[in-house]
């Protein structure tokens, strides 16, 4: 089955700053890449996702980028704001979705 | 439009019970999949039901089973529970299966003491 990893596990930024999250996945048939945030105690809701007849996805301060070939993709955040502080899963999906290990993301004021 | 709902939202369980968790998938949805997420983890794929069969597994023992409804509800079914199985139990539905985006319940939260 498909297998997701994600990176880094943890990242902390200044308010402000950008924030990078990175996966690979295996699954050269995976055509659908959702990116989720959950925040504590809560569900995981999807911020923005990609399929895999795009190259790059932009939707106000967030964007995610694909490169088939390689197998990766990317989560952007730019001007990070304290409330952009949870866990952020990234997921391919060809007939089901399989999720990333999470990324813990820190906003310092 | 009625997101999706599951029952109930917290359970003790004792190891070697069994368990039934529930979920009511959104309006419109036919595709409904359940995972599994330990504390400080990723969601883990159980397994998906389309028009209420199962069709898609991902690497848990038998004793993990379930149902889908004509109605597009479904159920997730746990034997001879073990003090691992504690976590949360996420119940998502989708309107087409691997290519839209999932829609999460609140989840189960199971402790199996």
């Amino acid at each position: 089955g498909e297998n997701v990893e994600q990176h880094p596990s943890t990242l902390s930024v200044q308010e402000g700053d950008s924030a990078v999250i990175k996966c690979t996945y295996s699954d050269s048939a995976s055509n659908y890449f959702p990116w989720y945030k959950q925040e504590l105690g809560k569900r995981p809701q999807l911020i923005i996702d990609i399929r895999s007849n795009v190259g790059e996805k932009k939707d106000q301060r967030i964007a995610v980028t694909l490169n088939k070939t390689a197998k990766h993709f990317s989560l952007h955040i730019t001007e990070t704001q304290p409330e952009d502080s949870a866990v952020y899963f990234c997921a391919a999906s060809r007939s089901d979705m399989r999720f990333g290990a999470g990324t813990r993301l820190t906003v310092k004021p | 439009e009625t997101g999706v709902t599951q029952s109930p939202t917290h359970l003790i369980k004792t190891r070697g019970q069994q368990v039934t968790l529930r979920c009511s998938s959104q309006s419109g949805h036919n595709t409904v999949s359940w995972y599994q997420q330990a504390l400080g983890q990723g969601p883990q794929f159980i397994f998906q039901y389309y028009r209420e069969e199962e069709n898609g597994r991902g690497n848990f023992p038998p004793r993990f089973s379930g149902l889908q409804f004509p109605n597009y509800s479904s159920e997730l079914n746990v034997n001879a529970l073990e003090l691992d199985d504690s976590a949360l139990y996420l119940c998502a539905s989708s309107a087409e299966q691997g290519r839209s985006p999932l829609h999460f319940g609140n989840g189960t939260r199971l402790t199996v003491t």
